[in-house]
C-alpha cells in the first residue's frame, strides 16, 4: 500500500512569490491535515480537510490557504511568501469520518523562502 | 501555560535501560493521546495510542495515561540506539469539528552503546 506522496520535496523560493504544495493520502483515507514544522516551534497545524471540506483551520494568517479534490488528494498554497516561511510542511492523511491522531505523514516538503 | 509541553532533553540513556518521556497538557477535554517518532531528516511515524487511563503496553513500550494529573508519558524498555530519536506528544480534542491535534516540541532521545 503506497504511502502518503508530497511534492515536490524540496523548493526553493524568493519573497513575494506563491507556492503551491501538493499532497496524495494514503488510498482509502478522506481526511487529510497539514503540518509547518521549525526547529523553534515544533509542529503547527495548518488545517484540516475531509471530503473536500475543510473542516478545521489553524492560526496562520490568510495567506495560507488550501483545498481537497474529489479524489481526497490535496494541495495548500502560500501566497506573498515571507522569510519566516521557510520549514518542512508536512501532509498527513487518517482514516475515517471522525478526525482522529492517528495520523500517517508523508515525507515533507521543504521549502527555502530567500 | 503551553498546550503541550515535553522536556526538549537531549535524554541520554545507556543502552538496555529503560527510557522514560514525559508530556503535559493543559486542556481538560482532551480524549485521546499519541506517541509519535521522528528520526532525523525523516517525518513523524505514530508509535502508540492511548485514550483511557492507565497503561497500554506494545512490545518494549508502554503509554501511561493520567487524566487527572494531566500527563502522559512513554516507557521504553531495553533501549536500543536505534530507539534515538526525537519523540513527539499529541493531544487531541476530539473527533469532527471538535478535531484539534495538537503537538509537544518533542523530546530528544539518545541511547548510547
Amino acid at each position: 500500500k503506497a504511502g502518503v506522496t508530497q511534492t515536490p520535496r524540496y523548493l526553493i523560493k524568493t519573497r513575494g512569490q506563491q507556492v503551491t504544495l501538493s499532497c496524495s493520502p494514503i488510498s482509502g483515507h478522506r481526511s487529510v491535515s497539514w503540518y509547518q514544522q521549525t526547529p523553534g516551534q515544533g509542529l503547527q497545524f495548518l488545517f484540516e480537510y475531509f471530503s473536500e471540506t475543510q473542516r478545521n483551520k489553524g492560526n496562520f494568517p490568510g495567506r495560507f490557504s488550501g483545498r481537497q479534490f474529489s479524489n481526497s488528494r490535496s494541495e495548500m498554497n502560500v501566497s506573498t511568501l515571507e522569510l519566516g516561511d521557510s520549514a518542512l510542511y508536512l501532509c498527513a492523511s487518517s482514516y475515517g469520518a471522525q478526525g482522529t491522531g492517528e495520523l500517517f505523514f508523508g515525507e515533507g516538503s521543504r521549502l527555502t523562502v530567500l | 501555560q503551553k498546550e503541550v509541553e515535553q522536556n526538549s532533553g537531549p535524554l541520554s540513556v545507556p543502552e538496555g535501560a529503560i527510557a522514560s518521556l514525559n508530556c503535559t497538557y493543559s486542556d481538560r477535554v482532551s480524549q485521546s493521546f499519541f506517541w509519535y517518532r521522528q528520526y532525523s531528516g525523516k517525518s513523524p511515524e505514530l508509535i502508540m495510542s492511548i485514550y483511557s487511563n492507565g497503561d497500554k503496553e506494545d512490545g518494549r513500550f508502554t503509554a501511561q495515561l493520567n487524566k487527572a494529573s494531566q500527563y502522559v508519558s512513554l516507557l521504553i524498555r531495553d533501549s536500543q540506539p536505534s530507539d534515538s530519536a526525537t519523540y513527539l506528544c499529541a493531544v487531541n480534542r476530539g473527533g469532527g469539528s471538535n478535531y484539534k491535534l495538537t503537538f509537544g516540541k518533542g523530546t530528544l532521545l539518545t541511547v548510547n552503546p
